[in-house]
């Protein structure tokens, strides 16, 4: 058990539509990051939280995306107008105290048709 | 052009075999990761190494760090059909700020046939 939690954990939407992930870290950690991870490749960096302040976001986020952190809590990211290149794992992790290892969770797999 | 690229991206062996699997860069990094995911899961982190030239073992696993900082490898002796998994290698940049935004290989696929 990694401390993190996402759901959903598989979503198939059709081009268009919007859809939201939701990351709960087991705790309140300082910094939590989203990461994309497509077919056959490794993980992308998209963005990451200090407590509720989003501090980084990757050229891969367009303005499509959006990710907030309300209350240095739970995390939500939500991509509007689908499109089929956003079909990917989206991978949330929680950082270890400075150390820079990430603990990822399960994943939410998208597929947009 | 992938800033750490791992070698062979598959590698198909049987059980008792060893192998090494290669992440190289040309860029300094700070520390570098190893995580190995099966599908449908996140990454598992498996080692950090932090120091030039450093060489950790977990059981039958060892990973190595290079003298420069910019390549890493992995072993394992003998493996079992267990260790099957994508094998990633992830890198902090030397000089970055932000802790966990990692620079990821493009990973291993390794299969151990019993």
């Amino acid at each position: 058990d990694t401390g993190v939690s996402q759901n959903p954990r598989h979503k198939i939407t059709k081009r268009g539509q919007n859809v939201t992930f939701r990351c709960d870290p087991i705790s309140e950690h300082n910094r939590l990051y989203w990461y994309r991870q497509t077919l056959g490749q490794g993980p992308e960096f998209l963005t990451y939280f200090q407590n509720e302040a989003q501090l980084e976001k990757s050229r891969l986020l367009s303005d499509r995306f959006s990710a907030e952190r309300p209350k240095g809590s739970f995390s939500t990211l939500e991509i509007q107008r689908t499109e089929q290149g956003d079909s990917a794992m989206y991978l949330c992790a929680r950082e270890a105290g400075g150390s820079g290892e990430l603990f990822f969770g399960e994943g939410s797999r998208l597929t947009v048709l | 052009t992938q800033l750490l690229e791992q070698s062979p991206q598959f590698l198909s062996i049987q059980e008792g075999e060893n192998l090494t699997v290669y992440c190289n860069s040309s860029s300094v990094f700070s520390s570098l990761q190893w995580y190995r995911q099966e599908p449908g899961e996140g990454p598992v982190l498996l080692v950090t190494v932090v120091t030039g030239g450093e060489v950790k073992k977990l059981k039958r696993l060892t990973f190595q760090f290079g003298d420069a900082r910019k390549d890493s490898s992995l072993h394992i002796t003998a493996a079992q059909p267990g260790d099957t998994g994508l094998y990633l290698c992830a890198g902090e940049r030397a000089g970055g700020t932000s802790y966990g935004k990692l620079t990821f290989g493009q990973g291993t696929i390794l299969t151990v046939h019993p």
